[in-house]
Protein backbone atom coordinates (compact mmCIF):
# COMPACT_ATOMS: atom_id res chain seq x y z
CA UNK A 1 0.00 0.00 0.00
CA UNK A 2 1.12 2.96 -1.09
CA UNK A 3 1.43 5.82 2.09
CA UNK A 4 1.55 9.03 -0.25
CA UNK A 5 0.11 8.65 -3.70
CA UNK A 6 0.62 11.63 -6.38
CA UNK A 7 -0.76 11.91 -9.52
CA UNK A 8 0.17 12.11 -12.05
CA UNK A 9 4.12 11.12 -12.20
CA UNK A 10 4.53 12.70 -15.65
CA UNK A 11 3.54 15.79 -16.82
CA UNK A 12 4.18 17.64 -19.78
CA UNK A 13 2.13 20.55 -21.00
CA UNK A 14 2.45 24.14 -22.84
CA UNK A 15 3.06 27.45 -21.60
CA UNK A 16 -0.31 28.89 -20.89
CA UNK A 17 -2.36 26.05 -19.50
CA UNK A 18 -4.12 25.08 -16.39
CA UNK A 19 -2.96 21.78 -14.95
CA UNK A 20 -3.58 19.85 -11.45
CA UNK A 21 -1.77 17.29 -9.38
CA UNK A 22 -3.81 15.27 -7.21
CA UNK A 23 -2.32 13.33 -3.98
CA UNK A 24 -3.40 11.21 -1.49
CA UNK A 25 -2.14 9.80 2.37
CA UNK A 26 -3.98 6.69 3.66
CA UNK A 27 -1.95 7.63 6.90
CA UNK A 28 -4.31 9.53 8.58
CA UNK A 29 -2.02 12.08 8.92
CA UNK A 30 -3.14 16.06 9.64
CA UNK A 31 -1.15 17.97 7.80
CA UNK A 32 -0.14 17.50 4.55
CA UNK A 33 2.47 19.49 2.10
CA UNK A 34 3.50 20.75 -1.11
CA UNK A 35 7.08 20.79 -2.27
CA UNK A 36 8.62 22.45 -4.80
CA UNK A 37 12.18 20.71 -5.87
CA UNK A 38 13.75 22.82 -9.01
CA UNK A 39 16.64 21.89 -11.00
CA UNK A 40 19.13 22.09 -8.26
CA UNK A 41 17.16 19.88 -5.71
CA UNK A 42 16.35 22.26 -3.37
CA UNK A 43 13.49 21.61 -1.44
CA UNK A 44 11.31 24.48 -1.12
CA UNK A 45 8.01 24.25 0.70
CA UNK A 46 5.16 25.95 -1.18
CA UNK A 47 1.92 25.17 1.18
CA UNK A 48 0.72 23.23 4.24
CA UNK A 49 -2.74 22.56 5.39
CA UNK A 50 -3.69 20.65 8.10
CA UNK A 51 -7.38 19.24 8.84
CA UNK A 52 -8.19 20.85 5.14
CA UNK A 53 -7.16 24.57 6.73
CA UNK A 54 -4.30 26.24 5.05
CA UNK A 55 -1.53 26.77 7.77
CA UNK A 56 1.72 27.73 5.54
CA UNK A 57 1.41 29.22 2.67
CA UNK A 58 4.83 30.71 1.09
CA UNK A 59 5.75 33.30 -1.37
CA UNK A 60 4.01 31.55 -3.92
CA UNK A 61 2.25 32.59 -7.09
CA UNK A 62 -1.26 33.28 -6.55
CA UNK A 63 -1.42 31.07 -9.90
CA UNK A 64 -0.90 27.93 -7.78
CA UNK A 65 -3.52 27.17 -5.94
CA UNK A 66 -3.97 24.33 -3.08
CA UNK A 67 -7.22 22.46 -2.41
CA UNK A 68 -7.91 20.01 0.36
CA UNK A 69 -11.50 19.00 -0.06
CA UNK A 70 -10.53 16.28 3.14
CA UNK A 71 -7.80 15.60 5.40
CA UNK A 72 -6.55 12.81 3.63
CA UNK A 73 -5.98 14.95 0.42
CA UNK A 74 -4.23 18.06 -0.83
CA UNK A 75 -4.81 19.05 -4.96
CA UNK A 76 -2.26 21.56 -6.23
CA UNK A 77 -4.18 23.47 -9.16
CA UNK A 78 -1.55 25.41 -11.53
CA UNK A 79 -3.06 28.70 -13.82
CA UNK A 80 -1.40 29.67 -16.55
CA UNK A 81 1.71 27.34 -16.71
CA UNK A 82 5.17 29.09 -17.12
CA UNK A 83 8.54 27.67 -18.07
CA UNK A 84 9.67 28.38 -14.82
CA UNK A 85 7.02 26.24 -13.08
CA UNK A 86 9.25 22.64 -14.81
CA UNK A 87 10.34 21.48 -11.36
CA UNK A 88 9.69 18.21 -9.50
CA UNK A 89 6.50 18.55 -7.11
CA UNK A 90 5.94 16.72 -3.81
CA UNK A 91 3.54 16.05 -1.62
CA UNK A 92 3.98 15.49 2.06
CA UNK A 93 1.87 14.11 4.91
CA UNK A 94 2.85 14.16 8.97
CA UNK A 95 0.44 14.07 12.23
CA UNK A 96 -0.12 17.62 13.52
CA UNK A 97 -0.09 16.71 17.06
CA UNK A 98 3.36 15.89 17.10
CA UNK A 99 4.98 18.21 14.23
CA UNK A 100 8.31 17.00 15.22
CA UNK A 101 8.16 13.64 13.51
CA UNK A 102 9.22 12.52 9.81
CA UNK A 103 7.56 13.54 6.78
CA UNK A 104 6.12 10.92 4.49
CA UNK A 105 6.80 12.20 0.67
CA UNK A 106 4.97 10.83 -2.79
CA UNK A 107 7.13 9.85 -5.63
CA UNK A 108 6.70 13.13 -6.82
CA UNK A 109 5.29 14.71 -9.58
CA UNK A 110 7.89 16.10 -12.70
CA UNK A 111 5.88 18.86 -13.93
CA UNK A 112 8.02 19.73 -17.63
CA UNK A 113 6.32 22.98 -19.29
CA UNK A 114 7.26 23.78 -23.40
CA UNK B 1 12.52 33.83 8.84
CA UNK B 2 14.75 30.47 9.49
CA UNK B 3 17.12 29.22 7.20
CA UNK B 4 19.19 26.21 6.85
CA UNK B 5 22.45 25.64 5.47
CA UNK B 6 24.28 22.55 4.33
CA UNK B 7 27.58 21.81 2.97
CA UNK B 8 28.98 20.60 0.91
CA UNK B 9 26.38 21.27 -2.36
CA UNK B 10 28.25 18.11 -3.79
CA UNK B 11 31.13 15.29 -2.56
CA UNK B 12 32.82 12.94 -4.99
CA UNK B 13 34.16 10.10 -2.77
CA UNK B 14 36.06 7.13 -3.72
CA UNK B 15 34.49 3.64 -2.36
CA UNK B 16 35.76 3.06 0.85
CA UNK B 17 36.37 6.70 1.89
CA UNK B 18 34.55 8.43 4.72
CA UNK B 19 31.93 11.31 4.03
CA UNK B 20 30.49 14.09 6.63
CA UNK B 21 27.56 16.69 5.52
CA UNK B 22 27.42 19.67 7.76
CA UNK B 23 23.83 21.77 8.32
CA UNK B 24 23.70 24.95 9.68
CA UNK B 25 20.88 26.66 11.17
CA UNK B 26 19.98 30.48 11.27
CA UNK B 27 17.92 30.04 15.10
CA UNK B 28 17.80 27.57 17.29
CA UNK B 29 16.06 24.16 16.10
CA UNK B 30 13.43 22.00 18.46
CA UNK B 31 14.76 19.34 16.20
CA UNK B 32 16.96 18.23 13.28
CA UNK B 33 15.94 15.62 10.71
CA UNK B 34 18.04 13.88 8.05
CA UNK B 35 16.73 12.47 4.22
CA UNK B 36 17.92 10.67 1.98
CA UNK B 37 17.13 10.55 -1.81
CA UNK B 38 18.26 8.66 -4.31
CA UNK B 39 18.74 9.78 -8.35
CA UNK B 40 15.21 9.78 -9.24
CA UNK B 41 13.50 9.14 -5.87
CA UNK B 42 11.75 10.75 -3.11
CA UNK B 43 13.33 12.05 -0.25
CA UNK B 44 12.94 9.57 2.83
CA UNK B 45 13.23 9.57 6.27
CA UNK B 46 16.68 8.67 7.89
CA UNK B 47 16.48 10.21 11.42
CA UNK B 48 15.49 12.80 13.57
CA UNK B 49 17.78 14.65 16.69
CA UNK B 50 16.19 16.26 19.44
CA UNK B 51 18.35 16.67 22.34
CA UNK B 52 21.31 18.96 22.67
CA UNK B 53 24.59 17.14 21.77
CA UNK B 54 22.80 14.26 21.09
CA UNK B 55 24.60 11.45 18.81
CA UNK B 56 22.73 8.44 17.61
CA UNK B 57 24.24 5.63 15.29
CA UNK B 58 22.35 3.37 12.17
CA UNK B 59 25.01 1.52 10.84
CA UNK B 60 27.69 3.15 9.27
CA UNK B 61 25.88 6.29 9.78
CA UNK B 62 26.31 8.55 12.56
CA UNK B 63 24.18 11.63 13.59
CA UNK B 64 25.26 14.66 15.72
CA UNK B 65 23.09 17.51 17.34
CA UNK B 66 25.16 20.63 18.23
CA UNK B 67 25.12 21.63 21.87
CA UNK B 68 23.72 25.04 20.48
CA UNK B 69 20.94 22.82 18.52
CA UNK B 70 21.62 25.02 15.55
CA UNK B 71 23.91 22.82 13.59
CA UNK B 72 24.46 18.84 13.02
CA UNK B 73 26.30 16.20 10.91
CA UNK B 74 25.88 13.51 9.35
CA UNK B 75 29.26 11.15 8.77
CA UNK B 76 28.62 7.66 6.49
CA UNK B 77 32.00 5.69 7.12
CA UNK B 78 33.57 3.61 4.49
CA UNK B 79 31.04 4.71 1.96
CA UNK B 80 29.56 2.03 -0.53
CA UNK B 81 27.58 2.75 -3.73
CA UNK B 82 24.64 1.77 -2.46
CA UNK B 83 24.81 5.57 -0.22
CA UNK B 84 24.69 7.85 -3.43
CA UNK B 85 22.16 10.32 -3.05
CA UNK B 86 21.54 13.78 -1.79
CA UNK B 87 21.29 13.99 1.60
CA UNK B 88 18.68 16.38 3.41
CA UNK B 89 18.57 18.14 6.83
CA UNK B 90 15.59 19.52 8.08
CA UNK B 91 14.62 21.70 11.03
CA UNK B 92 11.16 23.19 11.90
CA UNK B 93 8.28 22.10 14.32
CA UNK B 94 5.40 22.50 11.66
CA UNK B 95 7.10 24.27 8.91
CA UNK B 96 9.93 22.00 7.96
CA UNK B 97 12.54 24.16 6.09
CA UNK B 98 15.03 21.78 4.35
CA UNK B 99 18.39 22.25 4.07
CA UNK B 100 20.06 22.73 -0.23
CA UNK B 101 21.19 19.29 0.49
CA UNK B 102 24.94 17.55 -0.31
CA UNK B 103 24.81 15.16 -3.14
CA UNK B 104 27.24 12.28 -2.86
CA UNK B 105 28.49 9.84 -5.76
CA UNK B 106 30.75 7.41 -4.66
CA UNK B 107 33.42 5.43 -7.58
CA UNK B 108 33.78 2.00 -7.74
Amino acid sequence: DTAVSQTPKYLVTQMGNDKSIKCEQNLGHDTMYWYKQDSKKFLKIMFSYNNKELIINETVPNRFSPKSPDKAHLNLHINSLELGDSAVYFCASRPWDRGGTEAFFGQGTRLTVV
Amino acid sequence: GQQVMQIPQYQHVQEGEDFTTYCNSSTTLSNIQWYKQRPGGHPVFLIQLVKSGEVKKQKRLTFQFGEAKKNSSLHITATQTTDVGTYFCAGGYQKVTFGIGTKLQVIP
